[in-house]
């Protein structure tokens, strides 16, 4: 299985603030990345696709990097609604994978 | 837009089968896989498996061959079925959809999740 790694595991900020989490694979996997975003007692929600693809009716502060091993996602002007643990998945190959989750607190 | 939503007993007792339906409304089956993830009290999430439209299907090998996932087009509906459950497999279990483009997957849409506990 790919493993995934994703740093920090939780981060602090203030609304307005620029956030980024990094995602790593344990092997390369191209742009075959996703991430999604989970609000507290909900489904996750899709925001990049490949790498660095917005999914539709995403706000366009997210915005995702990266390629091989190392990934971002960032967040600019971080909003009330931004509150949530965010999830890196890897679609590269069976089992698809997920990162451990980045908390992020407003 | 299309909209998931799972079905299936809440609590199951270990040993037994879990069983979930999920049901798919305003979207076609056609042209996407539809699969399922589970996430763990607390825990991150676990792919368990998922179907094509056209009944290819592949699993999460961690789950040991305890997995059959099924597709029903013409109720639009596709299930899981998870034999010998203990209490590892207590978690929300999600439906969701798979849009594959050129050769690029992406889960972009998800039912709201069913939380199965395993208890006697």
């Amino acid at each position: 299985d790919i493993q995934m790694t994703q740093s920090p595991s939780s981060l602090s900020a203030s609304v307005g603030d620029r956030v980024t989490i990094t995602c790593r694979a344990i092997q390369r996997i191209n742009t075959y990345l996703n991430w999604y975003r989970q609000k507290p007692g909900k489904a996750p929600q899709l925001l990049i696709y490949g790498a660095s693809n917005l999914h539709s009716e995403v706000p366009s502060r997210f915005s995702g990097s990266g390629s091989g091993t190392e990934f971002t996602l960032t967040i600019t002007s971080l909003q009330p609604d931004d509150s949530a643990t965010y999830y890196c998945q890897q679609s590269y190959n069976f089992p698809w994978t997920f990162g451990q989750g980045t908390k992020v607190e407003i | 837009q299309v909209q998931l939503q799972e079905s299936g007993p809440g609590l199951v007792k270990p040993s037994e089968t879990l069983s979930l339906t999920c049901t798919v409304s305003n979207g076609s089956i056609s042209n996407f896989y539809w699969t399922w993830i589970r996430q763990s009290p607390g825990k991150s999430l676990q792919w368990i498996a998922y179907v094509q439209d056209n009944g290819r299907t592949d699993n999460n090998p961690a789950l040991k061959n305890r997995v059959t996932i099924s597709l029903d087009t013409s109720k639009k509906e596709f299930s899981l079925r998870l034999m010998s459950v203990t209490a590892a497999d207590t978690a929300v279990y999600y439906c969701a959809r798979v849009r594959v483009i050129r050769g690029f997957s992406r889960i972009d849409f998800w039912g709201p999740g069913a939380l199965v506990t395993v208890s006697s």
